[in-house]
């Protein structure tokens, strides 16, 4: 089943203006990355927030951790048409026995022109 | 240096045949996950390799295995295919050096996408 749930499921806006995504997860997690995805190509890692981190940035990215709610956002700030894409988080369990990253169904953004 | 390739791109099949699809990694990384990717489920989890060792699995039936070689490349191969097996297989590496957990990042590739008739 999938550990991350992405909200909302798409989002569309202006160029220029920000965006933010939140995920939210069910169980412990040793870290939380984001990844980014155009349409039918690979995924693209944009950045890897640990469970003791609240808050990190990269660029026009900022993402924030709140473990006590089990939750994560990612905010992209004056954003492009380029950043058009699916965005993806996805947690690594802290259970034994099982390190895959597990994704949720991630959030599809629209930069319009 | 040249990222992770996985080949072919594109492929077409009809339900009952098998399939193998290559993973080549970024140079020097060791670790290869692979993941399907479907509209109706998501990305999911297939299986991990590490020194050509299956080191981690996920919930698919027996038809779906893979291998990896001592270069570290890896295959994976879907026998009796179902028309349910439509999707976008990705293949990732990363730095993992044998610690466990590994938790880096990883770095996908463009993807197979396999359609099944």
């Amino acid at each position: 089943s999938q550990q991350g749930e992405e909200d909302p499921q798409a989002l569309s806006i202006q160029e220029g203006e920000n965006a933010t995504m939140n995920c939210s997860y069910k169980t412990s997690i040793n870290n939380l990355q984001w990844y980014r995805q155009n349409s039918g190509r690979g995924l693209v890692h944009l950045i890897l927030i640990r469970s003791n981190e609240r808050e990190k940035h990269s660029g026009r990215l900022r993402v924030t951790l709140d473990t006590s709610k089990k939750s994560s956002s990612l905010l992209i700030t004056a954003s492009r048409a380029a950043d058009t894409a699916s965005y993806f988080c996805a947690t690594i369990f802290t259970g034994a026995g099982s390190y895959q990253l597990t994704f949720g169904k991630g959030t599809k953004l629209s930069v319009i022109p | 240096k040249a990222g992770v390739t996985q080949t072919p791109r594109y492929l077409i099949k009809t339900r009952g045949q098998q399939v193998t699809l290559s993973c080549s990694p970024i140079s020097g990384h060791r670790s290869v996950s692979w993941y399907q990717q479907t509209p109706g489920q998501g990305l999911q989890f297939l299986f991990e390799y590490f020194s050509e060792t299956q080191r981690n699995k996920g919930n698919f039936p027996g038809r779906f295995s893979g291998r990896q070689f001592s270069n570290s490349r890896s295959e994976m191969n879907v026998s009796t295919l179902e028309l349910g097996d439509s999707a976008l297989y990705l293949c990732a590496s990363s730095t993992d050096r044998g610690l466990y957990p590994n938790t880096g990042e990883l770095f996908f590739g463009e993807g197979s996408r396999l359609t099944v008739l």
